[in-house]
């Protein structure tokens, strides 16, 4: 998880409310990441940018929006308008190595 | 486009078994692979990855994967299974030569360690 923050940790969010999630990563990455982990469907992708001040839909991106105006920085907010928004969210970021690295998550409860 | 699957949802082993755990996947061209676990409420943790040379990859933990071109595969494996491995794994592909576009990862084997 080192270099990665995702915050909060456990969000509980009402309906109709919007609600955004924290991600910070200190390794000087270009590429970050915003996952949603549903049990027994893996990891499914939500936004990712390449670069600053740019960004692309992931597979499920309906009902979220980003964005990317500091390099460290890559906020997730959850609208009112995604309408099974409880899950897991992974924040991850990527830079010349390939692989990429994953924060602790957020786990986002519908009240 | 590219995708993975890992058949087993399930893995169970006896402490000091040997484990395996399956992958894999369909991409064009020579992919870059890689092995993630999660344990409960944590992110995912890399293990080890594939991008080219020996296909007999080293990583974390004692694990290790193998690259199998012919047969589209990147088992995990690990000699001596340890209780505290009981986790989820993950697989994952990206094609090469396609930047930081994102990984996509099969759905997950849980591999349970009995004592």
């Amino acid at each position: 998880d080192g270099g990665i923050t995702q915050s909060p940790k456990y969000l509980f969010r009402k309906e109709g409310q919007n609600v955004t999630l924290s991600c910070e990563q200190n390794l000087n990455h270009d590429a970050m990441y915003w996952y949603r982990q549903d049990p027994g469907q893996g990891l499914r992708l939500i936004y990712y940018s390449q670069i600053v001040n740019d960004f692309q839909k992931g597979d499920i991106a309906e009902g979220y929006s980003v964005s990317r105006e500091k390099k460290e920085s890559f906020p997730l907010t959850v609208t009112s308008a995604q309408k099974n928004p409880t899950a897991f969210y992974l924040c991850a970021s990527a830079g010349a190595r390939y692989e990429q690295f994953f924060g602790p998550g957020t786990r986002l409860t519908v009240l | 486009a590219q995708s993975v699957a890992q058949p087993e949802d399930q893995v169970n082993v006896a402490e000091g078994n040997p484990l395996t755990v399956k992958c894999t996947y369909s991409v064009s061209g020579n992919p870059y692979l890689f092995w993630y676990v999660q344990y409960p409420n944590r992110g995912l943790q890399f293990l080890l990855k594939y991008i080219t040379g020996d296909n007999l990859v080293k990583g974390s933990y004692g694990f290790e994967a193998e690259f199998n071109k012919s047969q589209t595969s990147f088992h995990l494996k690990k000699p001596s299974a340890l209780v505290s491995d009981s986790a989820l794994y993950f697989c994952a592909v990206r094609p090469p030569d396609s930047g930081n576009t994102p990984l996509v990862f099969g759905k997950g084997t849980r591999l349970s360690v009995i004592a």
